[in-house]
């Protein structure tokens, strides 16, 4: 099983429905991270969270919230879907001070 | 605040040859610098960090990558290219391990 685990892997829905991305991590890091690909523009920070009680916002924030439930999950909401919002979304684990992140494999959302 | 500026959205090699993928940072304050690699319909993994320890920096799969603080660059090599070396490569830098800031990618295609 993935250390990373990111669900669903692909969705596709309409202009205005809310979306929930989730990531749950077994590594026992302490840190994650929301990132969001396009092609050409690498990849831009959203959301990343230190602990459970910690919550920052990233490069591109606007949009999007989080939630991070528990140590071990992370959870990226859209609360009202655009289709500039049509891209693949990483989560992303850390142990503070190390700085390797280690990556979920991704999940694509497409939004019509 | 840090990014880094990767030259080339594409580069092209035959097997066997020299791999070149240039990368240069902007940061205020001493840098760590990261390569990573993703195959497709894969998330991320790191090749190699840069830590202010030693200025040229061995990775997996024979990639290395030189820091050059004069010339604000940290530009993966490999001597001689696979097949397999075929993915895209993505350039990050942070500097507090708060946030890392990756490059737009350079996909590499090695031809046989």
């Amino acid at each position: 099983d993935a250390d990373v685990t990111q669900t669903p892997r692909n969705r596709i829905t309409k202009t205005g429905k809310r979306i929930m991305l989730e990531c749950s991590q077994t590594k026992g890091h302490d840190r994650m991270y929301w990132y969001r690909q396009d092609p050409g523009l690498g990849l831009q920070l959203i959301y990343y969270s230190f602990d459970v009680k910690d919550i920052n916002k990233g490069e591109i924030s606007d949009g999007y919230s989080v939630s991070r439930q528990a140590q071990a999950k992370f959870s990226l909401s859209l609360e009202s879907a655009i289709p500039n919002q049509t891209a693949l979304y990483f989560c992303a684990t850390s142990q503070g001070g190390t700085g390797e992140l280690f990556f979920g494999e991704g999940s694509r959302l497409t939004v019509l | 605040a840090q990014s880094v500026t990767q030259l080339g959205s594409h580069v092209s090699v035959s097997e066997g040859a020299l791999v070149l993928l240039r990368c240069n940072y902007s940061s205020s304050v001493p840098p760590y610098l990261f390569w990573y690699v993703q195959y497709p319909n894969q998330g991320l993994q790191l090749l190699l960090k840069y830590t202010s320890a030693a200025t040229l920096v061995k990775g997996i799969n024979g990639f290395e990558a030189e820091f050059k603080k004069s010339e604000t660059s940290f530009h993966l090599t490999k001597p001689s290219a696979h097949m397999s070396d075929a993915a895209e490569y993505f350039c990050a830098v942070t500097h507090n391990n708060n946030d890392m800031r990756f490059g737009a990618g350079t996909r590499l295609t090695v031809k046989p």
